[in-house]
């Protein structure tokens, strides 16, 4: 069962503009969540991350915000750029392990 | 460089060989956890060690997988009797116990393709 899901396998964003990135998970005992980006040939990077007790996390041009209730998060990235463009990752952990979403494709184009 | 490393960076392998992988932590993480990454999905948990502990292992990981970390610092994840369904990017990750935010950080994997 997928337990993080990233609905949305793509996103084409203009430069400038806000970048919307959608996650939902289904296990309430996760109490951390992280989104991570990855470029094609090297290993997710960690970008943000947020602690279950917290319903915003903001770091530069990144923000993350959690609905518990829903249990959904977004990642928010305002401006975009065109160095944006990749592969995001949403995971969660309730333990040691990280859970990973499918991903979303980033394209951001001028 | 004081990242998480890993080697090879690829290997190609005939069915049935048996492959083993490396990777090197952050040098003051004593956590290093190893995951497999197929195409379109995200990375899916193999195993963790704390030190020289081997504390999880998921049930993805079949008797043909051993990993270790004798002194608790490089790892190694062996696949015997490989077969065509191994063929993924394994990733190594290494992180601190106390780090409360529960960040890990990647190396950047080895491609393993078997033929």
């Amino acid at each position: 069962d997928q337990q993080v899901k990233q609905n949305s396998p793509s996103l084409s964003v203009q430069e400038g503009r806000i970048s919307i990135l959608n996650c939902d998970y289904t296990n309430s005992m996760f109490d951390y969540f992280l989104w991570y980006k990855k470029y094609p040939a090297e290993g997710p990077t960690f970008l943000i991350s947020i602690s279950s007790i917290k319903d915003k996390n903001e770091d530069g041009r990144f923000t993350v915000f959690l609905n518990k209730s829903a249990k959904h998060l977004s990642l928010h990235i305002v401006p975009s750029q065109p160095g944006d463009s990749a592969v995001y990752f949403c995971a969660a952990s309730g333990t040691d392990k990280l859970i990973f979403g499918t991903g979303t494709r980033l394209q951001v184009f001028p | 460089d004081t990242g998480v490393s890993q080697n090879p960076r690829h290997k190609i392998t005939k069915r049935g060989q048996n492959v083993t992988f490396r990777c090197d932590p952050i040098s003051e993480h004593n956590r290093l956890y190893w995951y497999r990454q197929t195409l379109g999905q995200g990375p899916e948990f193999l195993t963790y060690f704390q030190n020289e502990a081997q504390l999880e292992k998921s049930r993805l990981l079949s008797d043909r997988f051993s990993a270790e970390r004798p002194k608790g610092s490089f790892s190694t994840l062996e696949i015997q009797r490989t077969e065509q369904g191994d063929s993924a990017m394994y990733l190594c990750a290494s992180s601190l116990a106390w780090q409360g935010s529960r960040e890990q950080y990647f190396g950047p994997g080895t491609r393993l393709t078997v033929t």
